[in-house]
Parts: structure tokens; sequence; C-alpha cells
């Protein structure tokens, strides 16, 4: 089945750690979107892309670091830059084209926690 | 600055009501807005709007887009305990497929 997969589910990160979560995607999409979820707010836009070798900072890029290396993959780095990670990561995919609209699809998310 | 503000925040129903969610929006060239249902996980796609006056409907669920006021409604009939989730309504604009989110809209069907 097509789809968006994120792994892992739960992480967790000591101080001072760098992790990456990962995104997968089997839609054929050109671009991917990584958005941060806390309570009582709003998705907030980290980093999108929508062609391969290239990305943009969303509204909240600082701490974190991604790569477009493959179409189907986009990973998240949480640098210990972000001083406050814990937070429900979800990753999602569209067809992109300017002249067209598209629903973003989401992934199941990772949940980040500090130890 | 972009914002869709959504309300209300929360709600309560008993299963047969009927429920009306509002998205207000303030967004520099309005591409679409879109609907999104989310339980404990990813968000679910329900509804993308782009013109005014034209209802989207699927089963219970239906959605309209006023552009000239911009609003949109998300109506549900005959609510049942599976409805409860978070509903989450965001708005396109611009040259990109950015998303802007409204806080959502948490809404409790009691039996």
């Amino acid at each position: 089945d097509g789809g968006i997969t994120q792994s892992p589910k739960y992480l967790f990160r000591k101080e001072g750690q760098n992790v990456t979560l990962s995104c997968e995607q089997n839609l054929n999409h050109d671009a991917m979107y990584w958005y941060r979820q806390d309570p009582g707010q709003g998705l907030r836009l980290i980093y999108y892309s929508q062609i391969v070798n290239d990305f943009q900072k969303g509204d909240i890029a600082e701490g974190y670091s991604v790569s477009r290396e493959k179409k189907e993959s986009f990973p998240l780095t949480v640098t210990s830059a972000q001083k406050n990670p814990t937070a429900f990561y979800l990753c999602a995919s569209s067809i992109w084209g300017q002249s067209r609209n598209q629903p973003q699809h989401f992934g199941d998310g990772t949940r980040l926690s500090i130890l | 600055e972009d914002k869709v503000v959504q309300s209300p925040l929360s709600l309560v129903v008993h299963e047969g009501d009927t429920v009306t969610l509002n998205c207000s929006y303030e967004v520099t060239n309005f591409r679409s807005l879109l609907w999104y249902k989310q339980e404990k996980k990813a968000p679910t796609f329900l509804f993308m709007l782009t013109s005014s006056g034209i209802e989207k409907k699927s089963g219970r669920l239906s959605s309209i887009l006023d552009k000239k006021e911009l609003f949109s409604i998300l109506n549900i009939t005959a609510t049942q305990t599976g409805d409860s989730a978070v509903y989450l309504c965001a708005v396109s604009g611009g040259a990109t497929n950015k998303l802007i989110f409204g806080t959502g809209t948490l809404l409790a069907v009691q039996p």
C-alpha cells in the first residue's frame, strides 16, 4: 500500500545529543514537509522540499536540519541547538505543481521526548 | 502576518447531535483551505476547498467556503462517538504549497 512511513514512533533524546527522525514515502510525491505539533498549538512548519536536493526553511527551522538526497526520503535531524525539542513531529508529502492545489498527506508521527 | 483561527476550541455533544466547526483566515494570496481529522496520530484529509459557495460532502460531513468573508465551516450531522477527534483547518497561500494551520477544535461525542 502507498503511504508515508515515519520512524521511530517514540524517541528519547539526551541533553546535547542530535537525533534523526526518518520519513519515507512511496506515493511518488515531489514535495515533502516536516511539522512540529505542541499541545494547544497548531502544526508549525519546520522545513519543506519541493524537489530532490533542494529544501527551504519553514517558520521554525532553528535547531533543525534536513536533507533530500532521494525523492522518497526526507530525514529530519533535531540538533542539540534545539532547546525545546519535546513535541510530536509529523512528516507530510504532496504532489507539487504551482498551478495545482493538492492536499498534503501525513505520516503517523514521531513523539520525541527529552531524558 | 498570515493566520488561521478556529472556533470553538473544544466542544462536547451527544450522539445524534449536529455540530458546526468554524475556521476564519487571513492569508496572502489564498490558494485553498483544507480540513483534516486528527485522532491519535496522523491527520487524515477530509476536504479541500478552493471556490466559494460550492459545498463538499462526504457522508455525514460537509464543508463550504466563503472567500469574500474569509471563512469556512465544517458540518457533521448525526454525530457518532467515532467522530471524536481534533479537527484541523489549514490554508495554503503564496507561490508554494505551505500550509498554515489553526489550533484545531477538539470534538468529544458522548454516547
